[in-house]
């Protein structure tokens, strides 16, 4: 079942803060943060595992809250090179590590000078 | 290493062919994953496998589709035949163990026409 990611999309000024969310309705294992460009791949963020741990990546930030089957993506002071569709990818949790990843339905950040 | 190499880039066909889409994995990585991505559906993971053993086809859309790994190096995604509806972009991606990062291929741009 896909995860669904809040905002739809948002532009923000550089220099900015935003949130997004990705939401499941199933028990997660962990959760993976993945930044694509337009017209190329997904480029890998981070990823979480269950047990509500936060990480950071530059100014890039998240966490993930197993019991409420939900991770928030943190991006403070926004640059141009933020821009793209943001995605998550849920991973269930069925009581071990599977590695199937099921992607969410995005999010497109638009950063603007 | 080059990355996860894709081949071709871009591909159109017409209905009623068969086109197969072709991946290297970077080596050394255990899994490989084969993803779908379209505006209405967003990325799709359509098959995935580990040390070269499908695990998980449940996203495999019809019949029409299958793939191999028949050894570590390389894997093929065959649609046979082929409908205007499997116009997409088709991603392999691999990574090197269960909850790590996965690489993504430059992508394979199907249009059926």
């Amino acid at each position: 079942q896909q995860p669904v990611q809040s905002p739809q999309a948002v532009i923000l000024r550089e220099g900015e803060d935003a949130v997004i969310n990705c939401s499941s309705s199933k028990a997660l294992y962990s959760v993976h943060w993945y930044r694509q460009k337009h017209g190329e791949a997904p480029v890998f963020l981070m990823i979480l595992l269950k047990g509500g741990e936060q990480k950071g990546h530059e100014k890039i930030s998240a966490s993930f809250n197993e019991k409420k089957q939900q991770s928030s993506l943190y991006l403070t002071a926004s640059q141009l090179s933020y821009s793209g569709t943001y995605f998550c990818g849920t991973e269930r949790n069925y009581g071990g590590a599977t590695n199937k990843l099921i992607f969410g339905t995005g999010t497109l950040l638009a950063v603007q000078p | 290493d080059a990355g996860v190499i894709q081949s071709p880039r871009h591909e159109v066909t017409e209905m009623g062919q068969e086109v197969t889409l072709r991946c290297k994995p970077i080596s050394g990585h255990d899994y490989l994953f084969w993803y779908r991505q379209t505006m209405m559906r967003g990325l799709e993971l359509l098959i995935y496998f580990n040390n070269n053993v499908p695990i998980d086809d449940s996203g495999m859309p019809e019949d029409r589709f299958s793939a191999k790994m028949p050894n570590a190096s390389f894997s093929t995604l065959k649609i046979q035949p082929s409908e205007p509806r499997d116009s997409a972009v088709y991603f392999c991606a691999s990574s090197r163990a269960s909850n790590t990062e996965a690489f993504f291929g430059q992508g394979t741009r199907l249009t059926v026409v």
